[in-house]
């Protein structure tokens, strides 16, 4: 079974900080989603990353991709409030359109 | 461009009923999946296509029906509403890789049942 794991789900930050979250998953894949989701919003897509080594960066985010430790990574460089709302990572169970996702990280970041 | 709608954006429904949510894109994506989402447990695959007249189950088919007549639709019926469904539904569509810019969600449906 495939078990998409995010740590942490809270997370409460400091403006100016850096922080990663992490997102294990237990079955091949190359294909992993990273997505943001503000309250009461829809999901909007940041990163696609498609194979080992991948590493794609907007702003002050981060991503990369291992897939043969089966772990993805967001690095938050510099928090700035806007930055807070709920991160999810999501893989596309053997690389068939068939997507899961973590349970999200709720990022809070404080003035 | 209107993306991905879904409609509608509320719903209260009576345990026992029958609804259906619609989702209609307009990027001629080959792809298209309903999810559901609660709180904590991120958001779970119901049912997906990958073109018309293929579908297959998600994570959480049970108590759920799909369609998919046509590139652009991709109606969810609930057959008879528990207030076990009472959640978010998002309607997301894609290439058929989903390879050149992720996944595109709608707004969003939310659903109570009493």
């Amino acid at each position: 079974e495939l078990k998409v794991e995010q740590n942490p789900l809270f997370l409460s930050m400091q403006e100016g900080k850096n922080y990663t979250i992490y997102c294990n998953y237990s079955t091949t894949s190359d294909r992993l989603y990273w997505y943001r989701q503000d309250p009461g919003k829809s999901l909007e897509s940041l990163f696609v990353l498609l194979s080992n080594g991948a590493v794609k960066q907007e702003g002050r985010l981060m991503a990369s991709l291992d897939t043969k430790a089966r772990l993805s990574t967001l690095h938050i460089t510099a928090a700035v409030h806007d930055l807070s709302a709920t991160y999810f990572c999501a893989v596309d169970l053997y690389n068939n359109n068939d997507m899961r996702f973590g349970a999200g990280t709720r990022l809070t970041v404080k003035p | 461009n209107a993306g991905v709608t879904q409609t509608p954006k509320f719903q209260v429904l009576k345990t026992g009923q029958s609804m259906t949510l619609q989702c209609a894109q307009d990027m001629n994506h080959e792809y298209m999946s309903w999810y559901r989402q609660d709180p904590g447990m991120g958001l779970r695959l119901i049912h997906y296509s990958v073109g018309a007249g293929i579908t297959d189950q998600g994570e959480v088919p049970n108590g759920y029906n799909v369609s998919r007549s046509t590139t652009e639709d991709f109606p969810l019926r609930l057959l008879s509403a528990a207030p076990s469904q009472t959640s978010v539904y998002f309607c997301a569509s894609s290439t058929r890789t989903g390879r050149a810019g992720g996944y595109t969600f709608g707004s969003g449906t939310r659903l109570t049942v009493v």
